[in-house]
């Protein structure tokens, strides 16, 4: 059972652009979510989160949107730049735990 | 400030066979956990440690599987007869102490590299 699904595996975007990255989950304990980004060959590190009493966090480049009656949250970049591409897991924890239910990841490319 | 080591790199065995994995925490993290990623799909946790003992390891296949943290400090993790199916990236992660703080209080899980198993 997927408790947290990244729909789309990959995505290319143009230098400059916007990049969104989407997450949907199904489970409503889920309240804070978290997103990760992972290079080749090494582990995955810690780029944003939100908690369920926000629908928005921004950190420069980096807003996350958590829309929690559709159950879903996005990444966004702007602008998107080549040092972005890697992977990307969205991640969800239930309250005071620390366990963390990862999606499948999505690959972004980002072109000169 | 060191991050979360872990040894080896790279592992192939053949099918049956032992292997074992090795990770040091970020000094002063108390909590460490392992996940597996098999190729494709997001980290999974098998099992969590709160100092040395041991806080969850529900998806950890036991049968199999074992590990340890003596100490509070390094952690082992074994898989004991290998299976084709277990080839992945065995990901060691440490945090400070969970459950502290209040609500919404979260201590960022650090990664180390990874270990990439292959299962021949």
């Amino acid at each position: 059972d997927q408790q947290v699904k990244q729909n789309s595996p990959s995505l290319s975007v143009q230098e400059g652009r916007i990049s969104i990255l989407n997450c949907d989950y199904t489970n409503s304990m889920f309240d804070y979510f978290l997103w990760y980004k992972k290079y080749p060959a090494e582990g995955p590190t810690f780029l944003i989160s939100i908690s369920s009493i926000k629908d928005k966090n921004e950190d420069g480049r980096f807003t996350v949107f958590l829309n929690k009656s559709a159950k879903h949250l996005s990444l966004h970049i702007v602008p998107s730049q080549p040092g972005d591409s890697a992977v990307y897991f969205c991640a969800a924890i239930p309250g005071t735990a620390s366990k963390l239910t990862f999606g499948t990841g999505t690959r972004l490319q980002v072109t000169l | 400030e060191a991050g979360v080591a872990q040894s080896p790199r790279y592992k192939i065995i053949e099918k049956r066979q032992s292997v074992a994995f090795w990770c040091n925490p970020i000094s002063g993290h108390a909590t460490l956990y392992w996940y597996q990623q098999i190729l494709g799909q997001g980290p999974k946790l098998l099992i969590q440690f709160q100092n040395n003992g041991v806080v969850d390891d529900s998806q950890l296949p036991k049968d199999r599987f074992s590990a340890e943290r003596l100490k509070g400090v390094d952690s082992t993790l074994k898989i004991q007869p290998a299976k084709l199916e277990d080839s992945a990236v065995y990901l060691c992660a440490s945090s400070l102490a969970s459950g502290t703080g209040g609500y919404f209080s979260y201590n960022e899980q650090f990664f180390g590299p990874g270990t990439r198993l292959t299962v021949l």
